[in-house]
């Protein structure tokens, strides 16, 4: 089974853009979280996605959107970029609607803010 | 508030050594918890979990994790290092709530 793929990898953005970073689950997973990575605050969660549903949502401004989509691909975007959200953008799938269920994550998207 | 602490941010340990990752949590009712291991420019690996039953459970690489309800703790071990073990280790904790909940990160460094 293939694994959680995010694209792109890497991005390099200017401030007061936007950007649009994507995850595909593995195949059968329909809960879709992301998670914001910085060396100094660790993993940051930023929202979960369940049947295209948020179903969770972390504390970070309204910037932060997600969505996801019928097939439970996911998107998530962020407006008026500053240079605070460089970082590691991790996405984590998992199966069912049950806490037992761990999650896996894709490789990430770097974001650098210039 | 729900949360999982990692005393230690950085730990160093002799490769043959056994090594011990420490995590304690907050989290209500009865707890979910899991370990996931970060190699550089990696995402997040699933290492194990603990659920119900055994307190002692074990995972991927030969690593495993004891259950302590009385002291909040679900401590990572392996009786035998690697330099290969050398990596950022995470303790996370889920709830009721669907929300997982991810320590700061313990930096592994085993020594040859």
């Amino acid at each position: 089974k293939a694994g959680v793929t995010q694209t792109p990898r890497y991005l390099i953005k200017t401030r007061g853009q936007q950007v649009t970073l994507s995850c595909s689950p593995i195949s059968g997973h329909r809960s879709v979280s992301w998670y914001q990575q910085t060396p100094g605050q660790g993993l940051q969660f930023l929202f979960e996605y369940f049947s295209e549903t948020q179903r969770n949502k972390g504390n970070f401004p309204g910037r932060f959107s997600g969505r996801q989509f019928s097939n439970s691909r996911s998107e998530m975007n962020v407006s008026t970029l500053e240079l605070g959200d460089s970082a590691l953008y991790l996405c984590a799938s998992r199966t069912q609607d049950s806490l037992g269920y761990e999650q896996y994550f894709g490789p990430g998207t770097r974001l650098t803010v210039t | 508030a729900q949360s999982v602490a990692q005393p230690e941010d950085q730990v160093n340990v002799a490769e043959g050594n056994p090594l011990t990752v420490k995590c304690t949590y907050s989290v209500s009712g009865n707890p979910y918890l899991f370990w996931y291991v970060q190699y550089p420019n990696r995402g997040l690996q699933f290492l194990l979990k603990y659920i119900t039953g055994d307190n002692l459970v074990k995972g991927s690489y030969g690593f495993e994790a004891e259950f302590n309800k009385s002291q909040t703790s679900f401590h990572l071990k392996k009786p035998s290092a690697l330099v290969s073990d050398s990596a950022l280790y995470f303790c996370a904790g889920a709830n009721t709530g669907n929300q997982f909940y991810f320590g700061t990160g313990t930096s592994l460094t085993v020594i040859p």
